[in-house]
């Protein structure tokens, strides 16, 4: 079935690391996604891995894929204010391209 | 700015009434999606087109519809609007039907009273 699986609150100072996971049920999704959504605004794509990689990097953002445990993490170093946010994991379900979300993760950094 | 583009970006409306919401996709892109976001449902997908043609089905109300038009621009119209129907609703686009990110445009806030 569709399924995907996020922890709601994540709280972190500013200047940590964040790291936020997902969890996934459709071992055939082809590509992984994260996309941000700061308040009032629309869904950011930040970042995605194809599901043929373990790990993809870009500037702070680095993205994890375990295919086993079908477990997706997304680590900000050096997290800003600005990085406060929810941030959403999603799978690709079918060949068609919809993509599935969890429930969205709310980051909140403190100064 | 993701290049979808989304009006209005608010409605107010009463129950029983129908609205309709208009999506620009990305130029370029032939497939469009329509999300529906509220507090205790997350983000559903609605309805997917290609191309001008309906092609994935999600969790759309009957009361719900939506087309793409020859110029790839699409509509979702919403009808005997219901308090429950109050969300943000997203377009979002992408190239092709598969194997590419999804762009999100603003989205629309619709309000039921």
């Amino acid at each position: 079935g569709e399924d995907v699986e996020q922890s709601l609150f994540l709280s972190v100072r500013e200047g940590d690391s964040s790291v936020i996971n997902c969890t996934y049920t459709d071992s055939s999704s082809t590509y992984l996604y994260w996309y941000k959504q700061e308040p009032g605004a629309g869904l950011q794509l930040l970042t995605y891995i194809f599901s043929n990689m373990d790990m993809k990097q870009d500037q702070r953002l680095t993205v994890l894929l375990n295919k086993k445990d079908k477990h997706l993490s997304l680590r900000i170093a050096d997290t800003q204010t600005g990085d406060s946010a929810i941030y959403f994991c999603a799978e690709t379900f079918d060949q068609g391209g919809k993509l599935i979300f969890g429930q969205g993760t709310e980051l909140s950094v403190k100064p | 700015d993701s290049g979808v583009t989304q009006t209005p970006k608010h409605l107010i409306t009463a129950t029983g009434q129908r609205v309709t919401l208009r999506c620009s996709p990305r130029s370029g892109d032939l497939s469009v999606y329509w999300y529906q976001q509220s507090l205790d449902q997350g983000l559903q997908f609605l309805i997917q087109y290609y191309n001008g043609e309906e092609r994935a089905k999600g969790n759309i109300l009957e009361r719900f519809s939506a087309q793409q038009f020859p110029d790839l621009h699409s509509e979702l119209n919403l009808s005997s609007l219901e308090l429950g129907d109050s969300a943000l609703y997203f377009c979002a686009s992408s190239p092709r039907q598969g194997g590419s990110p999804l762009h999100f445009g603003n989205g629309t806030r619709l309000t039921v009273t």
